[in-house]
């Protein structure tokens, strides 16, 4: 089964600055897709940014970026020019297809919080 | 593009009592998915629909919970009867097809207390 470790609970950020999250995860599966969702105190889960792996190429949303390294199962999200509006749960998660359930896989959160 | 509609956005019952709660996909979303996030826990799925069909429901307590999606689209997630763990929000979630690769629309939830 696919397991997905966000091992920051909290962090924090100076607006302005730029603050990266982690996450790891483990698969035995060579397709799949890794997610970033933003969830503010609303609760509705938002996607922030989303990385096909068979892609090289990291992706990018504006001031959203990540590190994805496939070979060592790790996917960390870059939040530049950090901004009051970041300030928010942010979940990292799996999306294969095994079994024929496409469904996502968090990890526990990391809270992030955006000092002014 | 309206978006995942549910309620009741809060609800507080007894255990042992019956809660229902209910899900309007985004038009035209042919799988809808049903998570659970317990407080301080990411969310896990409960049961996926692709149209009114039942593709995942391993990690649904069948023995208390049960869900529908008739004619494809709206969905009632049911509780018969709850107990205090049951305490969580419930996030409903769709997707244009089957497959991962644009990630879902979820919904705003409802948060349930079991008293």
């Amino acid at each position: 089964a696919q397991t997905v470790t966000q091992s920051q609970p909290e962090m924090s950020v100076q607006e302005a600055e730029t603050v990266t999250l982690s996450c790891t995860y483990d698969t035995s599966e060579s397709d799949y897709y890794l997610f970033w969702y933003k969830q503010p105190p609303s609760r509705q889960m938002i996607l922030v940014i989303r990385q096909e792996a068979y892609k090289q190429q990291n992706a990018t949303e504006n001031r959203f970026s990540v590190n994805f390294q496939k070979a060592a199962k790790s996917f960390s999200l870059k939040i530049s020019d950090s901004q009051l509006g970041d300030a928010a749960m942010y979940f990292c998660a799996y999306g294969g297809t095994q079994g024929g359930s496409e469904k996502l896989v968090f990890g526990k959160g990391t809270k992030l919080t955006v000092n002014p | 593009e309206a978006g995942v509609a549910q309620s009741p956005r809060y609800k507080i019952i007894e255990k042992r009592q019956s809660v229902a709660f209910w899900c309007n996909p985004i038009s035209g979303h042919a799988t809808l998915y049903w998570y659970q996030q317990i407080l301080g826990q990411g969310p896990k799925l409960l049961i996926q629909f692709q149209n009114n069909g039942v593709v995942d429901d391993s990690q649904l307590p069948k023995d208390r919970f049960s869900a529908e999606r008739l004619k494809g689209v709206d969905s009632t997630l049911k509780i018969q009867p709850a107990k205090l763990e049951d305490s969580a929000v419930y996030l409903c979630a769709s997707s244009p097809r089957a497959g991962n690769v644009h990630g879902y629309t979820f919904g705003s939830g409802t948060r349930l207390t079991v008293v």
